[in-house]
């Protein structure tokens, strides 16, 4: 079956500019899960959807940074003002829930964003 | 202190070499732990869960210390196929119940012939 898709793979933008990164996550999954990944560096965590809600983003570095689901299935990922640190690779997980601890997040190919 | 840590490498082994990774986690209440394995410009993809009896899935196989919060993988009769890097997860389990897993910055395996 499909797996999660993310577009764009690439997104290249200037310092200021606002971004959205979309995430189509499998279908049938409740919990969604974004990921930020540095070079040279693991996946870290920003925000988690259960459903339309977001039941934790703590992850989010600043309130430039912000995310929805309104239908609890696409997620875009919104990033306004943008600055260099902000270059990396978004990934977007899903799993079918988030009951067991055990439950298996499937990631997506992930979005390169560089900002110039 | 990162919450999950590894020993970068790279491990440069010769094909049917074994080979083992070691990580450490800061979070005693931690309630999951996995190895995902990240090919270069790929996505995190889960190797395999790790249990506190130890698990095995043919060449690999994975230890927990919770003591010691240690996690470890062993990988026997290494292939060219497994070059990659490989990601220790610890998964905190919040009090809402919810996932949120948490990467070590990764250990890149190089197998040559």
């Amino acid at each position: 079956g499909a797996g999660v898709s993310q577009t764009p793979s690439n997104k290249v933008t200037e310092k200021g500019k606002y971004v959205e990164l979309r995430c189509d996550p499998i279908s049938g999954h409740t919990a969604l899960y974004w990921y930020r990944q540095s070079l040279g560096q693991g996946p870290e965590f920003l925000i988690y959807f259960q459903g339309t809600g977001a039941a934790d983003d703590s992850g989010l570095p600043n309130d430039r940074f912000f995310a929805v689901r309104p239908e609890g299935s696409v997620s875009t990922l919104k990033i306004q003002r943008t600055e260099r640190g902000d270059s990396a690779v978004y990934l977007c997980a899903s799993s079918r829930t988030s009951e067991s601890s055990y439950n298996e997040q499937f990631f997506g190919p992930g979005t390169r964003l560089t900002v110039l | 202190r990162k919450e999950v840590e590894q020993d970068p490498g790279p491990f440069n082994v010769p094909e049917g070499a074994t080979v083992a990774f070691n990580c450490t986690y800061s979070n005693s209440a931690s309630q999951s732990f996995f190895w995902y394995r990240q090919d270069c410009r790929k996505e995190p993809k889960l190797l395999m869960s790790v249990y506190s009896s130890g698990n095995e899935d043919g060449r690999f196989t994975a230890q927990l210390n919770r003591a010691s919060q240690y996690i470890s993988l062993l990988i026997r009769d290494s292939k060219l196929s497994d070059s990659a890097t490989y990601l220790c997860v610890v998964n905190p389990r919040g009090s809402g119940g919810y996932n949120k897993l948490i990467f070590g910055a990764g250990t890149r395996l190089a197998v040559h012939p």
